[in-house]
């Protein structure tokens, strides 16, 4: 089974900062990782698809990069309605969630 | 507008079971694969199950296989998960979600299962 190792598990950043989150997956999965948001209270929502496509609706500070094992989640200006658990999920092979990032503001 | 409505969950004893049901809308159901995802309380997320849109494929999380059966009725278009043999373990906040393909693009809002005595 793939392992996805997720980092950092908590993040405290400031209104305006870039913010990157990554996820290290055990073996290769090309480019089948996922990004999604969970607020408090919901239901986690689909952010980045496929490493680097940005889902519907989606405002174009998330962006996602990476390639085989290792991938990045980027904001490039936090704002506060970011705030939120984040976490990865790959679908090469079965389906794996990493264990989560709660991004909080400074 | 896509949407997924689990219901069936609520407080069950340790060995009991428990069948969710999820009904879907705004898409034509039957085309679709879809798929159980769980979420203990303060916990992360863990794929339970998946078939496929004609049923023919069914894949469970080894922590389930078993005890569980993922089952759909296409002319219902409800999506169900039938919980057998139920731990402790197994009390989570219980997700239907559909693919892209590929990501889980879609999700309902949950429906909660509590095992305990």
């Amino acid at each position: 089974d793939i392992q996805m190792t997720q980092s950092p598990s908590f993040l405290s950043a400031s209104v305006g900062d870039r913010v990157t989150i990554n996820c290290k997956a055990s073996q290769n999965i090309n480019k089948y990782l996922d990004w999604y948001q969970q607020k408090l209270g919901e239901a986690p929502k689909l952010l980045i698809y496929n490493t680097n496509s940005l889902h519907t609706g989606i405002p174009s500070r998330f962006s996602g990069s990476g390639s085989g094992t290792d991938f990045t989640l980027t904001i490039s200006s936090l704002q506060p309605e970011d705030v939120a658990t984040y976490f990865c999920l790959q679908h090469n092979s079965g389906s794996t969630f990493g264990s989560g990032t709660k991004l909080e503001i400074k | 507008e896509v949407q997924l409505v689990e219901s069936g969950g609520g407080l069950v004893q340790p060995g009991r079971s428990l069948k969710l049901s999820c009904l879907a809308s705004g898409f034509t159901f039957s085309n679709y694969g879809m798929n159980w995802i769980r979420q203990a309380p303060g916990k992360g997320l863990e794929w339970v199950a998946s078939i496929s849109s004609s049923s023919s494929y069914i894949y469970y999380a080894d922590t389930v296989k078993g005890r569980f059966t993922i089952s759909r009725d296409n002319a219902k278009n409800t999506l169900y998960l039938q919980m057998t043999s139920l731990r402790s373990e197994d009390t989570a906040l219980y997700y239907c979600a559909r693919r892209l393909p590929g990501a889980f693009a879609y999700w309902g809002q949950g429906t909660l299962v509590t095992v305990s005595s």
